[in-house]
């Protein structure tokens, strides 16, 4: 079955700090995607990236950046030199290739990041 | 674009009225999801559309939950009647083309049940 876990709920730090959102995923399929999302304190959700299974080159996106190792079944998420503007709770997904499953993400509990100036 | 619209942006109900809730797609989009988000269980897909044809409505929690796509650039979720767990944030998101391609969410709707 797919699960995607996120154990860290809450995440305080100072502006400009860094710092690292784990995600866990576990699925049975070979081919899949993963995303993660922004919610902000508005409640929208805002995509920020998608991987799929294939793909496990790093990436680097000005201050963001995702870590993907499937050895671990992980997709880390690190913002660098942390903004006020950053404060919101991120989502880790997870979304099976199997033709019926197209767009139906499982998504994680979510973390909350509270960055204080 | 103006992105996903959805309809209304808070919605306080008492238990036992019906509960319509509306969504515009970004147009060009095939794919239509509703998702509904509490504090106990997260985020969870409902159902989903393709081609304004219900693909896969495993999610959807009672018979008191229905949902239709009449057309490309509508969509409604009605709950009838409404309880009070209900209560929730009900987002709307659309993708384009192939599956798997990203989520376009609507900025949701906060339904209290009373």
């Amino acid at each position: 079955a797919q699960k995607v876990t996120q154990a860290q709920t809450e995440i305080s730090v100072v502006e400009k700090e860094d710092v690292t959102l784990d995600c866990v995923y576990e699925t049975r399929d070979t081919t899949y995607y993963l995303f993660w999302y922004k919610q902000p304190p508005s409640g929208e959700l805002v995509f920020l990236i998608r991987r799929n299974s294939f793909d496990e080159q790093n990436e680097i996106s000005g201050r963001y950046s995702w870590n993907f190792q499937k050895s671990t079944s992980s997709f880390n998420f690190t913002i660098t030199a942390s903004q006020v503007v950053d404060s919101a709770v991120y989502f880790c997904a997870l979304s099976e290739h199997a033709r019926n499953q197209g767009g139906k993400l499982i998504f994680g509990q979510g973390t909350e990041l509270s960055v204080k100036p | 674009d103006a992105g996903v619209i959805q309809s209304p942006r808070h919605e306080v109900t008492e238990m036992g009225q019906e509960v319509t809730l509306r969504c515009k797609p970004i147009s060009g989009h095939d794919y239509l999801f509703w998702y509904r988000q509490t504090m106990m269980r997260g985020l969870e897909l409902l159902i989903y559309f393709n081609n304004n044809v219900p693909i896969d409505d495993s999610g959807m929690p009672e018979d008191r939950f229905s949902a239709k796509m009449p057309n490309a650039s509508f969509s409604t979720l009605k709950i009838q009647p409404s309880e009070p767990r209900d209560s929730a944030v009900y987002f709307c998101a659309s993708s384009q083309g192939l599956i798997n391609e990203k989520l376009f969410f609507g900025s949701g709707t906060q339904l209290s049940v009373l």
